[in-house]
């Protein structure tokens, strides 16, 4: 079946603009994940969703990050006055439930340039 | 707050050596315990993984034991192959109820034949 996709996988834009990153979880998958992933270094928690509802958004750096996941589906990552240290790969991960018994399919995630 | 501390790469092995990666780490109450794999051009895939003390998790001839007595849960293999090259990270979910895992900074194996 499918895995967890993400769109677009390169997006390269400028300093103060807005993007928008999207993720196609696995069907059926209740819960959902972000994380960055900078040059170097793991991926870090951003924010997971329990169906349409943030349960942790405890990772996002400021209030420039946003997410959201109206149906309970796809979810859109939104950065507002991008910074060129936003650049990193953001992942996304799906999982039938939350909780640590539940393992996390990852996509192949979005690589973000901020000039 | 909680941290995974693995050991740096990348690391360089020949086909058939012995591979042991160190991962320790710091968690509030009782973790779970992850081993992540990352070949190149893929997405991170689930390696094993381990939910309480002295269990240990398995996969396609990698093991890691959970030791809540030294906090650490070390990736081991007896044989490597040249497709083993990828990165490796370790991880944990904190029994603490945070939701997100917590990763280390990886290590990038790399298998000579």
């Amino acid at each position: 079946g499918a895995g967890v996709s993400q769109t677009p996988s390169n997006k390269v834009t400028e300093k103060g603009k807005y993007v928008e990153l999207r993720c196609d979880p696995i069907s059926g998958h209740t819960a959902l994940y972000w994380y960055r992933q900078s040059l170097g270094q793991g991926p870090e928690f951003l924010i997971y969703f329990q169906g349409t509802g943030a349960a942790d958004d405890s990772g996002l750096p400021n209030d420039r990050f946003f997410a959201v996941r109206p149906e309970g589906s796809v979810s859109t990552l939104k950065i507002q006055r991008t910074e060129r240290g936003d650049s990193a790969v953001y992942l996304c991960a799906s999982s039938p439930r939350g909780g640590g018994y539940n393992e996390q399919f990852f996509g192949p995630g979005t690589r973000l340039t901020v000039l | 707050g909680d941290s995974v501390t693995q050991m740096e790469g990348p690391v360089t092995l020949s086909e058939e050596a012995f591979l042991t990666i160190n991962c320790t780490y710091t968690a509030t109450g009782y973790p779970s315990l992850f081993w992540y794999v990352q070949y190149p051009g893929e997405g991170l895939q689930l390696l094993l993984k381990a939910t309480k003390a002295d269990d240990k998790g398995s996969n396609k001839g990698f093991e890691a034991t959970y030791r809540k007595e030294t906090t650490s849960f070390h990736l081991e293999k007896g044989s490597v192959q040249v497709s083993d090259s990828a990165v490796y990270f370790c991880a944990l979910l904190s029994g603490g109820g945070a939701d997100g895992l917590t990763f280390g900074k990886g290590t990038h194996l790399i298998i000579q034949p």
